[in-house]
């Protein structure tokens, strides 16, 4: 079946550590993303992607870093920068405009971190 | 830079009623699209419709359907015949020709048997 994974579903982490969350995609997008999601509010853009080997920062990268090496990858570290990782972190892909409209992205199962 | 504005926090829908949820949204871009998501309790966030800004008919998706008044820069969408299945929380977002989508806060759906 077609989709994304998002792996773990949830993550423990302790203060000072680095956490790397996985996330894989099978539908041949092009473009992935990091969304960073905290209890009743919306999402917002950590990094994306739209060619392997590219990525770009968005709204709040700062303690964070991705790696774009495979199509089909996406995996994002939370550093110890991070001053208050504990959220919902959720990926998503889409295409590039390739219907001619701005396509939807598509998004994964999210994985809940929570540092201690 | 793009902005969306959802005013309702939360709401309540008897079964099988029809509930709007507000979105407006501030661009200067005259090529964008419109979203809503759906996100239950799971934490899933599930694409429900598309709005162009240069689509001239409002889209429908079975139940749902988006009242897209460009002038008035808002983008509602209409969920026709609640089920408790609805019950969750709806994102609006907005999305430029950068292929980025930006969120509003989300609206909190409840419906009532």
């Amino acid at each position: 079946d077609g989709g994304i994974t998002q792996s773990p579903k949830y993550l423990f982490r302790k203060e000072g550590q680095n956490v790397t969350l996985s996330c894989e995609q099978n539908l041949n997008h092009d473009a992935m993303y990091w969304y960073r999601q905290d209890p009743g509010q919306g999402l917002r853009l950590i990094y994306y992607s739209q060619i392997v080997n590219d990525f770009q920062k968005g709204d709040i990268a700062e303690g964070y870093s991705v790696s774009r090496e495979k199509k089909e990858s996406f995996p994002l570290t939370v550093t110890s920068a991070q001053k208050n990782p504990t959220a919902f972190y959720l990926c998503a892909s889409s295409f590039l405009g390739s219907s001619g409209r701005i396509d939807e992205q598509f998004f994964g199962p999210g994985t809940r971190l929570t540092v201690l | 830079a793009q902005k969306i504005t959802q005013t309702q926090p939360g709401m309540f829908v008897q079964e099988k009623e029809a509930v709007t949820l507000d979105c407006t949204y501030d661009t200067s871009d005259p090529s964008y699209g419109l979203f809503w998501y759906k996100q239950p309790s799971s934490g899933e966030m599930i694409f429900l419709i598309y709005q162009g800004s240069y689509d001239q008919q409002n889209a429908t998706e079975g139940r749902y359907s988006l009242n897209f008044q460009k002038a008035r820069k808002s983008a509602n969408l209409v969920i026709s015949a609640s089920q408790l299945g609805d019950s969750a929380m709806y994102f609006c977002a907005i999305g430029l020709n950068d292929y980025k989508l930006s969120f509003g806060a989300g609206t909190t759906v409840t419906v009532r048997a």
